[in-house]
């Protein structure tokens, strides 16, 4: 079965700063990724997906991510973020052929004006 | 497109009653998922239909839990009786069969209470 890891589960930061979180999963075989985000009072959300081609995969709200298969990596980034970016953000991965998505314990972000 | 809902948005109840979830999914797609999230940890699968068929409950906790999706529409979730380690957020998600390359739009979650 497929686990996914998030870590850093609160974090606070100021609008501009630039932000990361860190995604791994355990699966030795093909995988889908995909980031989920959830504004306050808001349904889950897809920020952005990952099933094949270029690792480097952009989102909406100009979040990407970049898929490392060596390191079973899948970490999102934003160059400079608002405060409209306070939600929570949660990684979930799923085997090829298998629809059944695993999450991670979700990272709680802040940005403070 | 209307997304997915559900019903209610919460609910109260007591140890040993019993809740029913609702969920509808967005019209057209043929494949359904129930997930829980009890507070502090991550989401978790519980299972999902195709149609009105169950394809994968592997993840259901035991059997005080029943989903059915008569006429492969609208889902729903049964906890008969409810117990305190059954609270939390039960989300209800959809997707249509398109391979391997589909999106699970999600709905916005029912929050169950158990005292």
């Amino acid at each position: 079965a497929q686990s996914v890891s998030q870590h850093n589960h609160h974090v606070i930061l100021s609008e501009a700063a630039s932000l990361e979180l860190g995604c791994n999963y355990s699966y030795g075989g093909t995988v889908n990724l995909f980031w989920y985000v959830q504004y306050p009072g808001q349904h889950l959300q897809l920020l952005l997906k990952y099933f094949s081609g270029d690792p480097l995969v952009k989102g909406i709200k100009g979040f990407e991510a970049e898929f490392i298969k060596s390191k079973f990596s899948f970490n999102l980034r934003k160059p400079s973020v608002q405060w409209s970016d306070t939600a929570e953000y949660f990684c979930a991965v799923n085997a090829k052929g298998n629809n059944r998505l695993a999450f991670g314990k979700g990272n709680q972000v802040v940005v403070i004006p | 497109e209307a997304g997915v809902t559900q019903f209610p948005s919460h609910s109260v109840i007591e140890k040993g009653q019993t809740v029913t979830l609702r969920c509808d999914p967005i019209s057209g797609h043929d494949n359904l998922y129930w997930y829980r999230r009890v507070m502090g940890k991550e989401i978790k699968f519980l299972l999902h239909f195709v149609k009105e068929s169950k394809q994968d409950e592997s993840g259901m906790p035991n059997n005080r839990f029943l989903a059915e999706r008569t006429g492969g529409t609208y889902s729903t979730l049964k906890v008969q009786p409810a117990e305190l380690e059954d609270s939390g957020v039960y989300f209800c998600a959809s997707s249509r069969i398109a391979g391997n390359s589909y999106e699970q739009y999600f709905g916005p979650g029912t929050r169950l209470t158990v005292t």
